[in-house]
């Protein structure tokens, strides 16, 4: 079967490290995507790992291990606008992108 | 200018209805999905075209057509609907049949009633 596992929710305050872990199970394997949702919006792309190790696009970074089926998004420097839930995709043999459920991030100040 | 345009936004109907959502992209992109977004915000895709052609048909109830009249439309036909139809219904497009980065529309937000 395919899966994603991701946490369903997470805190932390403005200024701090967050980090949302992504464990998959696909048949197939062709790159971790990450995308961000506001609460009423549109996912939108945030990052995309083909291959292992860590990709970095500002205050986000995006990390992978093929051989851990497994990835990580990282945020610095939380602002309250990250406040959103972050979806982990896969892309599967059959060309179709599959989303985990979703970790709804929740930034105090 | 809108990449990933639907309407209608909001859609309040009831049971047994048929209704329609019309999509339109003006990113070039050659392949076009339906995603059906639950309470839970679980994203699920539907369908996915590429150049008009359907590509993907997950299980999904007949009731559901969707249509491809050129490769910047793809337009959602739901028939007699019911109430765990409702949902948000996203289209998005990207380039390739299997792209990473996939752009949303805004969402068409579906109540039945």
């Amino acid at each position: 079967g395919q899966s994603l596992e991701q946490p369903s929710e997470v805190t932390a305050v403005e200024g701090a490290i967050v980090q949302i872990n992504c464990t998959y199970q696909t048949s197939g394997f062709y790159g971790l995507s990450w995308y961000q949702q506001h609460d009423g919006g549109a996912p939108t792309f945030l990052s995309y790992n083909a291959l292992d190790g860590l990709e970095e696009t500002g205050r986000f970074s995006s990390f992978l291990s093929r051989s851990d089926s497994y990835g990580y998004l990282l945020l610095q420097e939380l602002q309250m606008k990250d406040s959103a839930s972050y979806f982990c995709a896969v892309r599967d043999q059959g060309g179709k992108l599959i989303f985990g459920q979703g970790t709804e991030l929740s930034v105090k100040p | 200018d809108t990449a990933v345009s639907q309407t209608p936004k909001y859609l309040v109907t009831q049971m047994g209805n048929d209704k329609s959502i019309k999509c339109e992209q003006n990113l070039g992109h050659d392949t076009m999905y339906w995603y059906k977004q639950d309470s839970k915000k679980f994203l699920k895709i539907m369908f996915s075209y590429n150049n008009k052609e359907l590509i993907i048909n997950e299980t999904v109830p007949n009731r559901f057509s969707p249509k491809s009249p050129d490769k910047a439309h793809l337009n959602l036909h739901i028939n007699s609907l019911e109430l765990g139809d409702s949902a948000v219904y996203f289209c998005a497009s990207s380039q390739g049949g299997a792209g990473n980065t996939i752009y949303f529309g805004e969402g068409s937000w579906l109540t039945v009633v």
